[in-house]
């Protein structure tokens, strides 16, 4: 049964650069595809985006680009930059797994429990 | 552009049938989704997914009162047997090679 957990600071300066880490157990990250999901407090999900370390990574474009996703398949983990945030991107903020690399399916199988990241106004 | 409608609400009575809709936009009516259910101050749970042919596959552990079915660009879930743990907010989920497009959820209410 595969299992994620989100970790990182959960209080994020206005203007400065939120970094959270997902951990991935009993299961490879290769061969998948791994993406974060965001829900502000109180509303519903948004995709920020996914990777395959064979395919590359692909954004949500409403993000205007403030955001990087990568993997570190040493330690199975994947990672999110988010930079120059601002009060509306305080969320709970979620890892997920998608699929298989190279299949065409996007559907999220696996949750992690979310962590709630916080940036004053 | 791909997007996702479901209502906001609905409510079932306890130990009834409850069938949730999710509709795809216009020229995608054969795109498969993602059901999600999220309990309330808990993160999502995938469900199952649900083919535009009506066949579907569950996540592990998903009970079999929920099933899933779909018609033209309606894809829907429906709970039988209901239970006070079914109370949740519902999401659907469905992609394309480079987005993914979550609906707005619709939040059940058991009776």
């Amino acid at each position: 049964q595969v299992q994620l957990q989100e970790s990182g600071p959960v209080l994020v300066r206005p203007s400065e650069t939120l970094s959270l880490t997902c951990s991935v157990s009993d299961g490879s990250i290769s061969p998948y595809y791994w993406s974060w999901i965001r829900q502000p407090p109180g509303k519903g999900l948004e995709w920020i985006g996914f990777l395959c370390s064979s395919e590359g990574t692909t954004y949500n474009s409403s993000l205007k680009s403030r955001a990087t996703i990568s993997l570190d398949t040493s330690k199975n983990q994947f990672s999110l930059r988010l930079r120059s945030v601002t009060a509306a991107d305080t969320a709970l903020y979620y890892c997920a797994r998608v699929g298989y690399c190279g299949d065409h399916s996007r559907a999220i199988d696996y949750w992690g429990q979310g962590i709630l990241v916080t940036v004053p106004s | 552009q791909l997007v996702l409608t479901q209502s906001p609400s609905a409510s079932a009575s306890l130990g009834a049938s409850v069938k949730l809709t999710c509709t795809l936009s216009s020229g995608h009516s054969n795109y498969a989704i993602a059901w999600h259910q999220q309990q309330p101050e808990k993160g999502p749970r995938y469900l199952m997914k649900l083919n535009s042919d009506g066949s579907h596959t569950k996540g592990n552990g998903i009970p079999d009162r929920f099933s899933g079915s779909s018609a033209g660009a309606e894809r829907f879930l429906t709970i039988s047997s209901l239970q006070s743990e079914d109370e949740a907010d519902y999401y659907c989920q469905t992609w394309a090679s480079d987005i993914v497009v979550f609906g707005g959820g619709t939040k059940l209410t058991v009776l």
